[in-house]
């Protein structure tokens, strides 16, 4: 079966210090993997999605950076954190169809982050 | 407005009563997902919907989306402490992309 995990847990960081989140996946190949960010009174947000290694688009122009060093594998970065970077991170995957697939997959989520920028 | 709509925001049930929460789209959906939360918790899947006129049932809970495709509704029937937690419909609007946007969800509480 799939598993999918996160670290840190929870992680309090200063203004200005870099961010480094972790996100894998076990049991499935190839798998699209996807950031969410959910902020108080905000709802979910999706951040960056990734259909392969090296391969990431961005939803929302802000101070992350997403990379896929390995197939599952995803990992959320920033150089200097901003206050409003707090929030609970969420790390999701779901199948990756190729060509013209017949019906939307179920995407799966992790545990989560919970970042507090001081 | 926002894309996709939940109503209640919040809702209080007596333990032992059925309930039902609504997810209301503004455009067409190709797939419909419900997901539950427990607090500082990841999202645990529950259901995906595609298809109009589409039902689904897992244990105490059933969710359907209607022929539009536009709607869907999650009932619990017979609620329990296991239930409270945050109801979030998620929406994804067509092939090739695969983003979700979700609703701003549904807070569950249970009274013994």
């Amino acid at each position: 079966s799939q598993t999918i995990h996160q670290w840190p847990a929870t992680l309090v960081q200063p203004v200005g210090s870099p961010l480094s989140l972790e996100c894998t996946v076990e049991g499935t190949s190839n798998p699209n993997l996807y950031w969410y960010r959910q902020a108080a009174g905000r709802g979910l947000q999706l951040l960056f999605y990734s259909v392969g290694i090296g391969q990431i688009s961005s939803e929302v122009p802000q101070n992350l950076s997403a990379s896929r060093p390995q197939d599952r594998q995803f990992i959320l970065s920033s150089k200097k954190l901003l206050l409003s970077d707090s929030g609970f991170y969420l790390c999701a995957w779901s199948v990756r169809v190729s060509g013209r697939g017949d019906r939307p997959y179920e995407q799966y989520f992790g545990p989560g982050t919970r970042l507090t920028v001081t | 407005s926002q894309e996709l709509e939940q109503s209640p925001q919040s809702l209080i049930v007596q333990e032992g009563k059925n309930l039902t929460i609504n997810c209301t789209s503004s455009k067409t959906l190709y797939g419909l997902y419900w997901y539950k939360q427990k607090y500082g918790e990841g999202l645990i899947f529950l259901m995906m919907l595609q298809k109009g006129g589409e039902e689904k049932s897992h244990e105490k809970i059933t969710a359907k989306l209607d022929e539009k495709k536009q709607q869907s509704s999650l009932h619990i029937t017979a609620s329990q402490p296991s239930h409270a937690g945050i109801y979030l419909c998620g929406a994804r609007y067509n092939f090739g992309n695969e983003k979700l946007t979700f609703g701003t969800g549904t807070r569950l509480t249970i009274i013994p």
